[in-house]
């Protein structure tokens, strides 16, 4: 079965300063990633996604991710964060894996970004 | 067209009364899924409706009651719901669940759910 795991629940941040939101998974097949945000009492919006090629995957909102297979991370990077950027960022897994993970995204725990003027 | 629309936004509903959630997509999507997502929590999956068969049930109380009219609507009947079941309900839809990679869900805005 595949897991996901954020490595911080909060993540405190100034304005135009760099973020790294992290997230690493556990799976004994093939990946697909996902990083979403949810702004306060909206629902989920892809970020990015990684399903093949290129380890560096660049999303909406000047944000990107590496995939590191060796590490098995898939790490949310932005270089200049804006007060806007304060949201919920979920990172995600689904695999080619049958049985109980058929069909399903697992969700990380989430990671609350806030950015402070 | 990339969106998921879910009426209606908010509701607010009795232990006795019986709603329904309603979400629609024109994207040709064959998946489609309920999730339950309690504050500060990930989304939780309830439902998968694959090629409109229900293909997963996530042991949910049978006090929910999805289905699938056509490929492009999802419905959550609701009927003697507890106060532990408000949350926001979250419909999304993805192009298949054939693989993985079909897995890119697109969510709704969804809909606050408040039982009293």
């Amino acid at each position: 079965a595949q897991s996901v795991t954020q490595l911080d629940s909060q993540v405190p941040v100034f304005e135009e300063a760099p973020v790294e939101l992290r997230c690493n998974y556990s799976s004994s097949v093939s990946v697909y990633l996902f990083w979403y945000v949810q702004y306060p009492n909206q629902g989920l919006q892809l970020l990015l996604k990684y399903l093949s090629g290129s380890t560096l995957v660049k999303g909406i909102n000047g944000f990107e991710a590496e995939f590191n297979k060796s590490q098995t991370s898939f790490h949310l990077r932005k270089p200049s964060v804006h007060i806007s950027d304060t949201a919920e960022y979920f990172c995600a897994v689904s695999t080619d894996a049958g049985g109980t993970s058929y069909g399903k995204l697992t969700f990380g725990q989430g990671t609350i970004l806030t950015v402070h003027p | 067209d990339t969106e998921v629309t879910q009426t209606p936004k908010h509701l607010v509903m009795g232990m006795t009364n019986k709603k329904s959630l309603k979400c629609e997509q024109h994207m040709g999507h064959r998946a489609m899924y309920w999730y339950k997502q309690k504050a500060k929590k990930p989304p939780e999956l309830m439902f998968v409706y694959s090629y409109e068969k229900l293909s997963i049930n996530e042991s949910v109380p049978s006090r929910f009651s999805p289905e699938c009219p056509n490929s492009s609507l999802l419905n959550l009947h609701l009927h003697a719901l507890q106060p532990e079941d408000s949350a926001l309900y979250l419909c999304a839809s993805s192009q298949d669940t054939a693989s993985g990679v079909y897995n890119e869900q697109f969510f709704g805005p969804g809909t606050r759910l408040t039982v009293l």
